[in-house]
Formats: structure tokens, C-alpha cells, sequence
């Protein structure tokens, strides 16, 4: 099942922080985050394992609650060149295979 | 490097025509992905590979085929297209499979289907 992102959409200022939610109704194994800039290709940000293990963005931050099967992305500070829409993809262990969140859509202005 | 390339890049087909869209990596990755996107549904997979000669179906495969006969290729092909199937079509390569998998993702393949 597609997990579920919230917000939809989140509108900030340079320098503002935005948090990004990731829930889903089966236990998760890992949540890997993409960005997708209009128009172009998603690019992958972070993963991260149960257990604890992270792996990606040195300026983006993110946590995984595997007991409330959830996950939050942590922008802070933005930039302008953070707009784009996020995904959230579950994994499943053992095939590789994501299944992606809807995507939230994040404009940052000056 | 060219990475993952995806041809063609546009395409615009008749309700009932054929199509093969091309993914190729020049990565030497085991695992190839499809995705479709629509606007407000996210990335939706349609079929994946594990490694050369093996395919897998993923949320969405009705009315698309695969194959991977060779490691650098994945095709995916509409046997009759529908106007359902017009949509942004990407394709994603990874190298270290689960649950390391960072995929990198194709430029896509816009299909219109009238």
C-alpha cells in the first residue's frame, strides 16, 4: 500500500525550516527520500534502515519511528534550490522494489 | 558516464497502437525499474528486474510487458495502448540492491495517448 506524505504542499521563506511526514500501515524496513525538481528526474537524498542506520544528504536530516511505521525529512534552514516535490519510497527488504508516497510539493521564496 | 538514458523522449500514439520504450544504463547495475507518474499519484511502479533474463511485476503492470536480455537494457512495451496509459514514464537503475538501493532515475518519457 502507497504510503501516505503530509502536507501536500508547504510554501516557505529562505532560511525558514519545513518537515516532512512519511506514514504507512505496514511495518517498514527501510524509507528512502527522492526529490524531483519540475521537469526533470527524481534524485535520490537519503535512506534509512531500521535500526537506525542513515545514509545520504549532508544538509538534509531525517528520522525513522519503526514502531509508529513513520518517517520525517527535516529541511532546515532552506534554500531556494530546496523547491521541488519529496517522495517517501518503503522498501520491502528483499527485492528492491519502492513504493512511493504521493509527494509533497515545497516552494521556497526568497 | 551517460547514466541511464530513456528513448524516445516524447511520443504520441493512436488508442490500439504498439510502442517499446527503451531504458539502457551504462552502470553495470543488477536492478532496473519502471515507473509510471501521474500528477497527484506519485512514482507507481510498473515492472522490475533483478538482473539480466529476470522480470518481476510491480503495483501496476496490467497492459505493459517487459524484458531485460541484456544487463544494460529493460523495455517496456504497450501491446495496445489506451488513453489510461498516457503518463510520464520513468526508468531507474541500482546497483547494490536492497536495502542500499539508491536508484538513479532516467530523464523520461513523455506518451500521449489519443
Amino acid at each position: 500500500q502507497q504510503p501516505v506524505q503530509s502536507p501536500q504542499a508547504v510554501i516557505l521563506r529562505e532560511g525558514e525550516d519545513a518537515v516532512i511526514n512519511c506514514s504507512s500501515s505496514k511495518a517498514l524496513y527501510s524509507v528512502h527520500w527522492y526529490r524531483q525538481k519540475h521537469g526533470e528526474a527524481p534524485v535520490f537524498l537519503m535512506i534509512l534502515l531500521k535500526g537506525g542506520e542513515q545514509k545520504g544528504h549532508d544538509k538534509i536530516s531525517a528520522s525513522f519511528n519503526e514502531k509508529k511505521q513513520q518517517s520525517s525529512l527535516y529541511l532546515t534552514a532552506s534554500q531556494l534550490s530546496y523547491s521541488g516535490t519529496y517522495f517517501c519510497g518503503t522498501g520491502s527488504g528483499n527485492t528492491g522494489k519502492l513504493i512511493f508516497g504521493q509527494g509533497t510539493t515545497l516552494q521556497v521564496k526568497p | 558516464n551517460a547514466g541511464v538514458t530513456q528513448t524516445p523522449k516524447f511520443r504520441v500514439l493512436k488508442t490500439g497502437q504498439s510502442m517499446t520504450l527503451l531504458c539502457a544504463q551504462d552502470m553495470n547495475h543488477e536492478y532496473m525499474y519502471w515507473y509510471r507518474q501521474d500528477p497527484g499519484m506519485g512514482l507507481r511502479l510498473i515492472h522490475y528486474s533483478v538482473g539480466e533474463g529476470t522480470t518481476a511485476k510491480g503495483e501496476v503492470p496490467d497492459g505493459y510487458n517487459v524484458s531485460r536480455l541484456k544487463k544494460q537494457n529493460f523495455l517496456l512495451g504497450l501491446e495496445s495502448a489506451a488513453p489510461s496509459q498516457t503518463s510520464v514514464y520513468f526508468c531507474a537503475s541500482d546497483r547494490k540492491g536492497p536495502p542500499y538501493n539508491e536508484q538513479f532515475f532516467g530523464p523520461g518519457t513523455r506518451l500521449t495517448v489519443l
